[in-house]
């Protein structure tokens, strides 16, 4: 199975910062990587897929860049709603996998 | 719209079973895929399987084979996941996750609130 691997695993960060979060994948992915947004008690949002198109609804603040084995996503302007864990996925090949999260944190 | 609702939390002794079930209404459930994906307390995400729910063919992780099945209903649309000989570490959130249309496919556009599910003895 294609281990991904996020870093950092956690983050404090105030409103209106701008943060990358990274995500690598134990071997080439082309561009099949999703990534997902997860609030406490709540299930996990499709943010991001095709590593850098937006789901419908989601705010242009987030972006998503990469391909191959290393990928990003960034939020550009930090918003209250925005602190929660996020998740990457990789679907180039099954079992689809996920990152170990990252979480955010208001500093 | 699209909504995925689940059964309620559950508690199981060790070695039981469990079947969850996914409600699916808003779309036509037999055209997307259907995965579970769990979620141990204060851990990551874990795939577990999926179904064709027009086909009923499944596909599982390694990890789960011979332990679940995943079956559907489609007069109903709704999609169940049985886990069996449940051990403690079993205990986890259980989510149902539909798989997106076209450009999404591989990355799961909806999901359900998710199922608690207690192993304890």
């Amino acid at each position: 199975a294609i281990r991904m691997t996020q870093s950092p695993s956690s983050l404090s960060a105030s409103t209106g910062d701008r943060v990358t979060i990274t995500c690598r994948a134990s071997q080439g992915i082309s561009s099949y990587l999703a990534w997902y947004q997860q609030k406490p008690g709540k299930a996990p949002k499709l943010l991001i897929y095709a590593a850098s198109t937006l789901q419908s609804g989601v705010p242009s603040r987030f972006s998503g860049s990469g391909s191959g084995t290393d990928f990003t996503l960034t939020i550009s302007c930090l918003q209250s709603e925005d602190f929660a864990t996020y998740y990457c996925q990789q679907y180039y090949s099954y079992p689809p996998t996920f990152g170990q999260g990252t979480k955010l944190e208001i500093k | 719209q699209v909504q995925l609702v689940q059964s309620g939390a559950e508690v199981k002794k060790p070695g039981a079973s469990v079947k969850v079930s996914c409600k699916a209404s808003g779309y036509t459930f037999t055209g997307y895929y259907m995965h579970w994906v769990r979620q141990a307390p204060g851990q990551g995400l874990e795939w577990m399987g999926r179904i064709n729910p027009n086909s009923g063919g499944t596909n599982y992780a390694q990890k789960f084979q011979g332990r679940v099945t995943m079956t559907r209903d489609t007069s109903i649309s709704t999609a169940y996941m049985e886990l069996s000989r449940l051990r403690s570490d079993d205990t986890a959130v259980y989510y149902c996750a539909r798989e997106g249309p076209l450009a999404v496919a591989g990355s799961f556009d909806y999901w359900g609130q998710g199922t608690l599910v207690t192993v304890s003895s």
